[in-house]
């Protein structure tokens, strides 16, 4: 499967507790997001890294949330003491960035967190 | 500060109908525009990609247009089928940054 791929694909947690989920977009690709959806909603997007480097910010990202991507491959988002307004489906996408690149972004399954 | 709009945002038709779904968008300095389809529960599909210098794109059933002008897309789908049941989304990205603004989406069921 060369799509992008997240897990784990759901998560349960209780309040206060800190969740780690990652996404493993498609291996060319050196541009990486991270959106939330809520039901009912469209997703939002967090953050965005071109290679390792962390290139834009949502004001949506409190301080609690953090994301890295070690050598440009693969993502990690954590959030610290969840609260249960955390609860939603984090999505990863990724596309193929450059001088007369489309820019298509490709998406994940998601991952769903619950917060109890 | 982009914002996306999605009207209807629910849609029952009989199966076989022609169909028209809408995106209006108030920025129109955008990059390009992306329609895609999400199931539930599921993760985004994406279904076509419009750059700011076209004006519309086909694929299969699919065709989906852009008026950058006037802040308008429109994915039109030909002959529904009860597959095409889905929630349809669309993303604008604008011209400075990367990040997709997306609206809510439209919720689509297509009856047998």
């Amino acid at each position: 499967d060369t799509g992008v791929s997240q897990n784990p694909r759901h998560k349960i947690t209780k309040r206060g507790q800190n969740v780690t989920f990652r996404c493993d977009p498609i291996s060319e690709h050196n541009r990486l997001y991270w959106y939330r959806q809520t039901l009912g909603q469209g997703p939002e997007f967090l953050t965005y890294f071109q290679n390792e480097a962390q290139l834009e910010k949502s004001r949506l990202l409190s301080d609690r949330f953090s994301a890295e991507r070690p050598k440009g491959s693969f993502s990690t988002l954590e959030i610290q003491r969840t609260e249960q307004g955390d609860s939603a489906m984090y999505l990863c996408a990724s596309s193929l960035g450059g001088r007369g690149s489309p820019g298509e972004q490709y998406f994940g399954p998601g991952t769903r967190l619950t917060v109890t | 500060k982009q914002e996306v709009t999605q009207i209807p945002a629910a849609l029952s038709v009989p199966e076989g109908e022609n169909l028209v779904l809408n995106c209006s968008f108030t920025d129109s300095a955008i990059y390009n525009l992306q329609w895609f389809r999400q199931d539930p529960g599921k993760g985004l599909t994406s279904l076509l990609l419009i750059q700011s210098s076209q004006r519309e794109q086909t694929s299969g059933r699919l065709n989906a247009s852009l008026d950058k002008s006037s802040g308008r897309s429109t994915l039109y789908i030909a002959a529904s089928q009860p597959g095409d049941s889905a929630t349809y989304l669309c993303a604008v990205r604008g011209n400075a940054g990367n990040m997709l603004t997306f609206g809510g989406g439209t919720r689509l069921m297509v009856k047998p």
